[in-house]
C-alpha cells in the first residue's frame, strides 16, 4: 500500500486566499484524522471522521476552517479566508480501528502551508 | 486534559552510545502509547505501539517500556547510529484522542 497520501506537499498563498488540502487514506481504514503542527503548539487534532462522518471537530480553530470526506478514499481541509497565523504543517492520518482511541494511526507526509 | 511531556527536548550523543528518551503523561487512563519518529520536513513514522496492558515492546534496536500507573514511558535505542538522528515523539491515546508530546530532537555524531 502507498500509505496516506497528501497533496500538495507545499503551499504558499497570500492572506485572504482560499486554501484546500487533500488527503487519501490507506485503503480499508475507516478513520481519518486531520492534525496541525506548529512550533508553539506542537501537534493538535483538528477533526476526525469515521466512515466519512465527522465525529469530533472540537479542534477546528475557527469557522474559517472546514473539512469534508465525500467518500472513503478522499478528504479535504479548507481554509477560507487564510491568515498568516494558519501557517503550519497539516497532517492527515488514518486508522483501521479507533472507536475509543484504542487503535494505531498512520500518518501522511504532511502539507507545509505558508500564508504571506 | 491529558498533558504529555518529553524530556530532554534535545540530545546529542556520539555514535554507538545508547539513547534513552523519556515521556510522561498526566492521565493514566490510556488505551495505548505510540512512539513516532519525525525527520525534518517529513511525516511521522510509527516506531512502536504499546497497549495499556503491556509493559514493553521491542523492535530491532528499539525497546519501549510503559509504566501506566506512574504515567511514564521510556524509549531505548541501542548502539545509536547517525541515521537515528531525528525528532522522536510520544503520543498517548485516551478520551478518543491522541495527545502528543513536544518531542526530543536527537543528534548522533559520527
Amino acid at each position: 500500500d502507498a500509505g496516506v497520501i497528501q497533496s500538495p506537499r507545499h503551499e504558499v498563498t497570500e492572506m485572504g486566499q482560499e486554501v484546500t488540502l487533500r488527503c487519501k487514506p490507506i485503503s480499508g481504514h475507516d478513520y481519518l484524522f486531520w492534525y496541525r503542527q506548529t512550533m508553539m503548539r506542537g501537534l493538535e487534532l483538528l477533526i476526525y471522521f469515521n466512515n466519512n462522518v465527522p465525529i469530533d471537530d472540537s479542534g477546528m480553530p475557527e469557522d474559517r476552517f472546514s473539512a469534508k470526506m465525500p467518500n472513503a478514499s478522499f478528504s479535504t481541509l479548507k481554509i477560507q479566508p487564510s491568515e498568516p497565523r494558519d501557517s503550519a504543517v497539516y497532517f492527515c492520518a488514518s486508522s483501521p480501528w479507533w472507536r475509543e482511541g484504542d487503535g494505531e494511526q498512520f500518518f501522511g507526509p504532511g502539507t507545509r502551508l505558508t500564508v504571506l | 486534559k491529558q498533558e504529555v511531556t518529553q524530556i530532554p527536548a534535545a540530545l546529542s550523543v556520539p555514535e554507538g552510545e545508547n539513547l534513552v528518551l523519556n515521556c510522561s503523561f498526566t492521565d493514566s487512563a490510556i488505551y495505548n502509547l505510540q512512539w513516532f519518529r519525525q525527520d525534518p520536513g517529513k511525516g511521522l513514522t510509527s516506531l512502536l505501539l504499546i497497549q495499556s496492558s503491556q509493559r514493553e515492546q521491542t523492535s530491532g534496536r528499539l525497546n519501549a517500556s510503559l509504566d501506566k500507573s506512574s504515567g511514564r514511558s521510556t524509549l531505548y535505542i541501542a548502539a545509536s547510529q547517525p541515521g537515528d538522528s531525528a525528532t522522536y515523539l510520544c503520543a498517548v491515546s485516551n478520551d478518543y484522542k491522541l495527545s502528543f508530546g513536544a518531542g526530543t530532537t536527537v543528534t548522533v555524531r559520527a
